[in-house]
């Protein structure tokens, strides 16, 4: 299995733009989760999902966000228009339906510099 | 709460143990992560350990787990340059609305010096 697979690995954009990035969950995963990585917040979860319905999205810091995953294969999480402050590392991670732990795999994570 | 906390810095000597230290807040908590970041990657699982149990060892880790003081940690045995990353504690409860869901503390850095 190629793992969670994310994109784009890295993206330059302005603010005011609109910025997508993508998720591909590891095949037969019911839960995908979306977090964000600064330094100054630490890992902090944003939405995630079981089988394709979002069950919490109380860490989306704004209306600026929104994630949707229209099938189990693909997830977006979209920004617009984009901050600043919106700079950081965004991880996709999914987790197998049948391990009693928690255990989450994590994407490589998609790297957003906005100016 | 789900409040998870960890020291930010630990910096060894290659070859020495090293002990990451975690403190968590919820009793109910079913399982605790050790993950594990290397500079520009995701995160990776490096051991977990159910709720009740005390102790699990796997080769050079060990992690030990005080429930009554609510207090994780992560012994790394003969350390290595290769293992300075950042390592993330975490918890889960696996019921009702949090099922699924893990806490994370803000990660340790461990520095190996040569």
């Amino acid at each position: 299995d190629a793992g969670v697979i994310q994109s784009p690995r890295h993206e330059v954009t302005e603010m005011g733009q609109e910025v997508t990035l993508r998720c591909k969950p590891i095949s037969g995963h019911d839960y995908l989760f979306w977090y964000r990585q600064t330094m100054m917040r630490g890992l902090e979860l944003l939405i995630y999902f079981n089988n394709n319905v979002p069950i919490d999205d109380s860490g989306m810091p704004e209306d600026r966000f929104s994630a949707k995953m229209p099938n189990a294969s693909f997830s977006t999480l979209k920004i617009q228009p984009s901050e600043p402050r919106d700079s950081a590392v965004y991880f996709c991670a999914s987790r197998a339906r049948s391990s009693g732990a928690n255990v989450l795999t994590f994407g490589a994570g998609s790297r957003l510099t906005v100016l | 709460g789900e409040d998870v906390e960890q020291s930010l810095f630990l910096s060894v000597r290659e070859g020495d143990s090293s002990v990451i230290n975690c403190t968590y807040t919820d009793s109910s908590s079913t399982y605790l992560y050790w993950y594990k970041q290397e500079p520009g990657a995701g995160l990776q699982l490096l051991t977990y350990i159910f709720s009740n149990m005390d102790m699990k060892q796997d080769q050079r880790l060990t992690v030990l787990l005080n429930k009554k003081d609510k207090h994780l940690s992560l012994r790394i045995a003969d350390t290595q340059t290769g293992d300075s990353a950042i390592y993330f504690c975490a918890e889960s409860k696996d019921r009702g609305s949090t099922l699924g869901r893990l806490y994370f503390g803000r990660g340790t850095q461990l520095t190996v010096w040569p």
